[in-house]
């Protein structure tokens, strides 16, 4: 079983859908929460960050974080074609050589 | 902006020829990665480095070294590459590892072609 399991998609919504990705893990030590947001033929770069449980949000994106189900989400509302990405759940217990990554998820919105 | 540059974009090598991918990074940040990206596998640590000349192995470090000379440049050799290691490989780079800020800052990528 892999420490992060996450659905690789690919994902296609309108243009204007609430999109929800998910990432699941099994390692109970992990406190650092991230989602990367990673163009085609271009590095990851850092979307949002969330230390332990609850909620965070950034203007169209929110992050989800619930420990006791070991289940962290990432929403976009009014999603946007400048949206579409592969989207990348990471979490460490601290450090960043600890970082483990999910398989990402492909999303495209269509126009 | 912090900048992460990967010297190689694409790059096909035959099957036992020496690879050297070269990263180098402008905000004298401590640590350094090396990742490999696969589609379905996600990224895979394969060596990191907090200081100079100090490496330390990641998940998969078999068939790679690194090198560290100098803090803003680290390099990933594999010394005899193998049509397994076709990928794509990503540096990052992050400010220190005392402290936790979730961020890593990656390079482009260096698409890797193994014949």
């Amino acid at each position: 079983q892999k420490e992060v399991e996450q659905d690789p998609g690919p994902l296609s919504v309108p243009e204007g859908a609430i999109v929800s990705l998910n990432c699941t893990y099994s390692n109970s030590a992990f406190q650092y929460f991230m989602w990367y947001r990673q163009y085609s033929r271009k590095g990851p770069e850092l979307l949002m960050y969330t230390y332990s449980s609850g909620n965070k949000e950034d203007g169209r994106f929110t992050a989800q974080v619930d420990k006791s189900s070991k289940y962290i989400s990432l929403f976009i509302r009014d999603s946007q074609p400048s949206d579409s990405a592969t989207y990348l759940c990471a979490m460490t217990p601290f450090n960043n050589n600890d970082m483990r990554f999910g398989a990402g998820t492909r999303l495209t919105v269509k126009p | 902006d912090v900048k992460v540059t990967q010297s190689s974009r694409y790059l096909v090598k035959r099957t036992g020829e020496k690879v050297f991918l070269e990263c180098v990074q402008d905000m004298d940040h401590e640590n350094m990665f090396w990742y490999r990206q696969d589609p379905g596998l996600g990224l895979r640590l394969i060596y990191f480095s907090y200081d100079v000349k100090m490496k330390e192995k990641g998940d998969i470090p078999e068939g790679y070294s690194v090198s560290r000379e100098k803090k803003e440049r680290f390099s990933l050799i594999l010394e005899s590459a193998s049509t397994n290691q076709t990928s794509m490989y990503l540096c990052a780079s992050s400010l220190t590892r005392d402290r936790n800020t979730g961020e890593l800052f990656f390079g482009e990528g260096s698409r890797l072609t193994v014949l």
